[in-house]
């Protein structure tokens, strides 16, 4: 079956340290997308892909960084610089503007 | 309107009752308007995507309807089911933003039995 895998679906790391969260798609969807979730807030777009080797800055790109090597994988890497990073991370993928995005299940981190 | 705001924040129906949501969306450079169901544990699902001035679009007892000049969109529920329950999310995206969506908070709807 086609979908979204996100991995791992909770991740703990310490302050200071790097992370990279994982994206992986088989719908062979050109368009990627990563957003986070905080309490009490809409999910707000970190960065997007419409295709390979391209992407751009979301509304909270700062801290942030992704690379779009294949079509199928979009992996998001959380740096020290990112100030506040315990959230829920939510990735996405669409087809077309016009068509729906799939999303994935999800990964909660938490910096302590 | 520069974000997508959604009321109310959160309903709490019986099962039977009929329901209704209201998403509001910048309605400059307008392109695209998304309905988004989330349950608890699992990922949000694509209800809806509406592009044009009148727009509406149903699924089951769920419907919708879009409008671009003012810049609003309803969900409607009929005949709440406890299944129903979940965050509804409402989503746009402008022509000069790529594929990215704006999403607003949600609309949380518990249906009891």
């Amino acid at each position: 079956d086609g979908g979204i895998t996100q991995s791992p679906k909770y991740l703990f790391r310490k302050e200071g340290q790097n992370v990279t969260l994982s994206c992986e798609q088989n719908l062979n969807h050109d368009a990627m997308y990563w957003y986070r979730q905080d309490p009490g807030q809409g999910l707000r777009l970190i960065y997007y892909s419409q295709i390979v080797n391209d992407f751009q800055k979301g509304d909270i790109a700062e801290g942030y960084s992704v690379s779009r090597e294949k079509k199928e994988s979009f992996p998001l890497t959380v740096t020290s610089a990112q100030k506040n990073p315990t959230a829920f991370y939510l990735c996405a993928s669409s087809i077309t503007r016009e068509g729906g995005y799939t999303f994935g299940s999800g990964t909660r981190l938490t910096v302590v | 309107i520069l974000n997508v705001e959604q009321s109310p924040q959160s309903l709490h129906v019986q099962e039977g009752d009929s329901t209704n949501f209201t998403c509001s969306f910048p309605s400059s450079n307008f392109y695209a308007l998304h309905w988004y169901r989330w349950e608890t544990a699992k990922s949000p699902e694509a209800l809806f995507v509406m592009t044009l001035n009148g727009d509406e679009k149903k699924k089951g007892r769920i419907s919708a309807t879009l409008n671009t000049k003012e810049g609003y969109s309803y969900l409607y529920i009929k005949g709440s089911q406890p299944e129903d329950s979940a965050t509804y999310l409402c989503a746009s995206c402008s022509s000069n933003s790529g594929y990215a969506l704006n999403f607003g908070k949600g609309t949380s709807l518990l249906v009891t039995p």
